[in-house]
């Protein structure tokens, strides 16, 4: 059983469309994060929920929606995509602040 | 605020011979410190993790890392490397509050190893 997992793995889409990220966690924890990784490798949080509820909102475009239907999910919707928002974004989840994080394995957007 | 620097970008060692990794961090108070590993293509795995008590830290695969207070550091070592442990490696710093905690990651340091 994977305990984080993403889908899709890899997304290639034209500029202006719509696309969303898919998150789920086996592990029962309580904390669910997003991140993204750049050509550089360098990782940004963009987001976290705790108990479905957003406690962490970066600066980021509100192109970028996460959604958390209940504490084992959370989605991440992309509205008008654009070059610039070719990444791996990268899902984790957490059981308060000592546990670390556990990651899924990133699904890779590539706008064209 | 808190940030993690990385100083090696790129780091190429032979097979067989000892590894040290450098990660300096700064934060108000004593954080949580995490080293992680990405294979290529991969996501990130959790090496080892320090919150408190002995400053010397285990971590799966062999690694180890030892937090020294007065010099804001948690360098991540291995007295052997395989081939297999080429990949990137972060070190990160997080908050103790279990609310709004987030873990800041470095640029990370890319190992290679050499024949």
């Amino acid at each position: 059983d994977t305990a984080v997992s993403q889908t899709p793995k890899y997304l290639v889409t034209q500029m202006g469309n719509d696309k969303s990220i898919k998150c789920e966690q086996n592990l029962g924890h309580d904390t669910m994060y997003w991140y993204k990784q750049d050509s550089k490798k360098f990782l940004k949080i963009m987001f976290s929920y705790n108990n479905k509820e957003l406690i962490i909102n970066e600066t980021v475009p509100n192109r970028f929606s996460p959604k958390s239907p209940d504490k084992a999910h959370l989605n991440l919707h992309i509205n008008s995509l654009e070059l610039g928002d070719s990444a791996v974004y990268f899902c984790a989840s957490s059981q308060g602040a000592s546990g670390g994080y556990t990651f899924g394995s990133g699904t890779r957007l590539t706008v064209v | 605020a808190q940030s993690v620097t990385q100083p090696d970008i790129h780091i190429t060692v032979s097979e067989g011979a000892s590894l040290e990794l450098r990660c300096n961090y700064s934060y108000g108070a004593t954080p949580y410190l995490f080293w992680y590993v990405q294979s290529p293509g991969q996501g990130l795995q959790l090496l080892l993790k320090y919150f408190s008590g002995d400053t010397l830290v285990q971590g799966i695969k062999g690694f180890e890392a030892e937090f020294k207070r007065s010099q804001s550091s948690f360098n991540l070592r291995k007295p052997s490397v395989h081939w297999s442990d080429a990949a990137e490696y972060f070190c990160a710093v997080g908050g103790r509050r279990s609310s709004a905690s987030k873990i800041i990651f470095g640029s990370g340091t890319r190992l290679s190893i050499r024949p």
